[in-house]
C-alpha cells in the first residue's frame, strides 16, 4: 500500500531561519509528487508537481526538490505569511491522491 | 475563475439528520473528488467521479453516505442518517486530465451533535 510521511509534524520558526520538510514516500511507480500549503478554514492550494528524481521547483521563499525516496520542500529566510499546513501527496492511480498529515509551520515575526 | 465552490460553509446538524452537502467544480474540468479531513485520520478519499460517473467509492465509510454528480457542473454529497463521528471539513476538489493537480474548495465543516 502508498505511504505517505511527512516531518516534523510541526515547525517553529524565527522570520528568516530557513528550514527544509521532508515528505518520505513508498509507492510502487512514481506518477509525481505534489505539494500543497492550506491556510486555517481554506482547501489546500497547489503548489508544485515533480515527476523525476533531481527535479526542483521554486516560488518565492520555497523550493522543493525530488529524490528517487523523499522530497524536501526548502523554506529560505521565511516570512510570517508562510506560516501554514503544508501537505505532500502521491498518486496511487492516475486518479487517487495519497496524502501526508503534513507539516504546520509557524513562523515568528 | 471562481474556484471549486462549496456550500454551505458550516453545517450543524443533530444526530439522526440529513446533511446535503453540496459542489460546483471549475467549468471545464472533468474529475471531482470528495475528501474528508480529519484529526485524526487527515485527508480521505471518500469518492471520485470522472465525466459524471463514479469511478472509485472505496472510501466512502458507510452505506450512509451517498454521493451524485447529476451534470458537469454540480455534485452532492448525503449523509443519512448523520452520526457524531461523522463530524469533520468536507472537501471537494476537481481537476481535468490524469495528471492535473487538484484545485480544492473552501470545504463544509460539518459538526453532528
Amino acid at each position: 500500500e502508498d505511504q505517505v510521511t511527512q516531518s516534523p509534524e510541526a515547525l517553529r520558526l524565527q522570520e528568516g531561519e530557513s528550514s527544509s520538510l521532508n515528505c518520505s514516500y513508498t509507492v510502487s511507480g512514481l506518477r509525481g509528487l505534489f505539494w500543497y500549503r492550506q491556510d486555517p478554514g481554506k482547501g489546500p492550494e497547489f503548489l508544485f508537481t515533480l515527476y523525476s528524481a533531481g527535479e526542483e521547483k521554486e516560488k518565492e521563499r520555497l523550493k522543493a526538490t525530488l529524490t528517487k525516496k523523499e522530497s524536501f520542500l526548502h523554506i529560505t529566510a521565511p516570512k510570517p505569511e508562510d506560516s501554514a499546513t503544508y501537505l505532500c501527496a502521491v498518486p496511487s492511480n492516475d486518479y487517487k491522491l495519497s496524502f501526508g498529515a503534513g507539516t504546520t509551520v509557524t513562523v515568528r515575526a | 475563475d471562481a474556484g471549486v465552490i462549496q456550500s454551505p460553509r458550516h453545517e450543524v446538524t443533530e444526530m439522526g439528520q440529513e446533511v446535503t452537502l453540496r459542489c460546483k467544480p471549475i467549468s471545464g474540468h472533468n474529475s471531482l473528488f470528495w475528501y474528508r479531513q480529519t484529526m485524526m485520520r487527515g485527508l480521505e478519499l471518500l469518492i471520485y467521479f470522472n465525466n459524471n460517473v463514479p469511478i472509485d467509492d472505496s472510501g466512502m465509510p458507510e452505506d450512509r453516505f451517498s454521493a451524485k454528480m447529476p451534470n458537469a457542473s454540480f455534485s452532492t454529497l448525503k449523509i443519512q442518517p448523520s452520526e457524531p463521528r461523522d463530524s469533520a471539513v468536507y472537501f471537494c476538489a476537481s481537476k481535468q486530465g490524469a495528471h492535473s493537480p487538484l484545485h480544492f474548495g473552501n470545504g463544509t465543516r460539518l459538526t453532528v451533535t
